[in-house]
């Protein structure tokens, strides 16, 4: 089965700073996709970013980016530039297949509260 | 089209009493999923349909629990004779075979409290 792992219950970070948030998995397929999704005080899950266990780089996408590390079995979040309405709960996750339906379901750690400070 | 729709955003009830959560998907998609998602914890996988089938359930989903999504358009979750234990954010997803690594795209979810 699918594991995630966040070891950072909190983070709290100066404005405009860059920030790491810390994710490990654990998995036995070969193929697997790691995804990272931002969830404000409203309560929404915003879809981050995505990294396939075969993509030969780094996934980026604006201010995010994912460092894959595939031996360490690690997928961190980096957030450039900080804001203050990057503060919000933020957790990584792992697609498991849903056997025999050709879907998958996602399966997310516990979760980072971070926290910009102006 | 705005994005998944849940409704109501906030339910109150009081315990044994029972209750029925709804999801709107974007129109297009044709997978939904249920998840829920305790104080502190990151959503748990509940249920999943493809369409109108009910293709998939976790062990996390007991005899209260029910959900339907007839027609393969909106889906409802109904929890009876509810319990302290139920109170959570009830998350509703949905996708479009083959784009997930696009992202799931999630409703902003049904905090249920039982009192």
């Amino acid at each position: 089965a699918q594991k995630i792992t966040q070891t950072q219950p909190g983070m709290f970070v100066q404005e405009k700073e860059a920030v790491t948030l810390d994710c490990t998995y654990d998995t036995s397929d070969p193929s697997y996709g790691l995804f990272w999704y931002k969830q404000p005080s409203s309560g929404e899950m915003i879809f981050l970013i995505y990294q396939g266990s075969y993509d030969q780089q780094n996934a980026t996408e604006g201010r995010y980016s994912l460092n894959f590390q595939k031996a360490r079995k690690s997928a961190n979040l980096v957030i450039s530039a900080s804001q203050l309405g990057d503060s919000a709960m933020y957790f990584c996750a792992m697609r498991d297949l849903l056997l025999g339906q050709g879907a998958q379901k996602l399966v997310f750690g516990q979760g980072t509260r971070l926290t910009i400070n102006p | 089209d705005t994005g998944v729709s849940q409704d109501p955003r906030h339910k109150i009830t009081k315990r044994g009493q029972n209750v029925t959560f709804r999801c709107d998907p974007i129109s297009e998609h044709n997978r939904l999923y249920w998840y829920r998602q305790t104080l502190g914890q990151g959503p748990e996988f509940l249920t999943y349909f493809q369409n109108e089938a009910q293709l998939e359930k976790s062990r996390l989903l007991s005899d209260r629990f029910s959900a339907e999504r007839p027609k393969g358009s909106f889906s409802t979750l109904e929890i009876q004779r509810t319990e302290q234990g139920d109170s959570a954010m009830y998350l509703c997803a949905s996708s479009l075979r083959g784009t997930e690594d696009y992202g799931y795209t999630f409703g902003s979810g049904t905090r249920l409290t039982v009192v």
